[in-house]
């Protein structure tokens, strides 16, 4: 069965740098989302996006954050000056069809800010 | 924008015994309801999901409410098992997709 995939599965950096998160959806869908996860809370939207566009993103997704599709397999999130607060585990999730089509979400990055 | 509230936020059941988990939302044009189950460092597992034109839907012992009038929709588990551990979120949709989440539910299910 198909699975949405993440690299890399942890992810170290020091207070300052960039990052970038990669994920591979499931092939024939054609929408795509960040979501992270803070240690012990709630699962949060972040960012959806369609037709190589941002369809919707949330508060937390500032001027720092950027999503891209530089190939037709790969779907990033990247993270221009990444703070302590940023520390979380980023799930990406894709859906085929439309919006409303279930979102099966990927192993996840944990991301880890010092 | 959407508010999902989820309660409660534990739940110890004992095996056999059904759990139940509810969760309320603010926007009415919401129209899809998936549940997922996370175990410890897993991802987000889709168990079922419940369309605002359904009042009811079931797989094997999993089941799904939908009241869009009180805008509550509640999981119910029945006949748990131990590997039915683990944190539960529900989560509400409108159109453009963005899943709200609720604040998650640890059941536990003791022998």
């Amino acid at each position: 069965e198909p699975e949405v995939t993440q690299t890399p599965s942890h992810q170290v950096t020091q207070m300052g740098q960039e990052v970038i998160l990669r994920c591979v959806p499931i092939s024939n869908h054609l929408y795509f989302y960040w979501y992270r996860q803070i240690l012990g809370q709630k699962v949060e939207f972040l960012v959806s996006f369609y037709n190589n566009e941002i369809s919707e993103k949330s508060e937390i997704f500032d001027d720092q954050f950027s999503v891209e599709r530089p190939d037709g397999s790969n779907f990033t999130l990247k993270i221009r000056s990444t703070k302590l607060e940023d520390s979380a585990m980023y799930f990406c999730a894709s859906s085929e069809r439309k919006r409303t089509d279930t979102q099966y979400f990927g192993p996840g990055t944990r991301l880890t800010v010092l | 924008g959407e508010n999902v509230e989820q309660h409660p936020s534990t739940l110890s059941v004992q095996e056999g015994d059904s759990a139940v988990i509810k969760c309320t939302y603010s926007d009415s044009a919401s129209n899809y309801f998936p549940w997922y189950k996370q175990e410890l460092g897993k991802r987000p597992q889709l168990i079922i999901d419940i369309r605002s034109n359904v009042g009811e839907k079931k797989d094997q012992r999993i089941a799904v409410t939908l009241n869009k009038t009180a805008k509550h929709f509640s999981l119910h588990i029945t006949e748990t098992q131990p590997e039915d551990s683990a944190v539960y979120f529900c989560a509400a949709t409108d159109s453009w997709g963005k899943l709200q989440f609720g604040a998650g539910t640890q059941v536990v299910v003791t022998p």
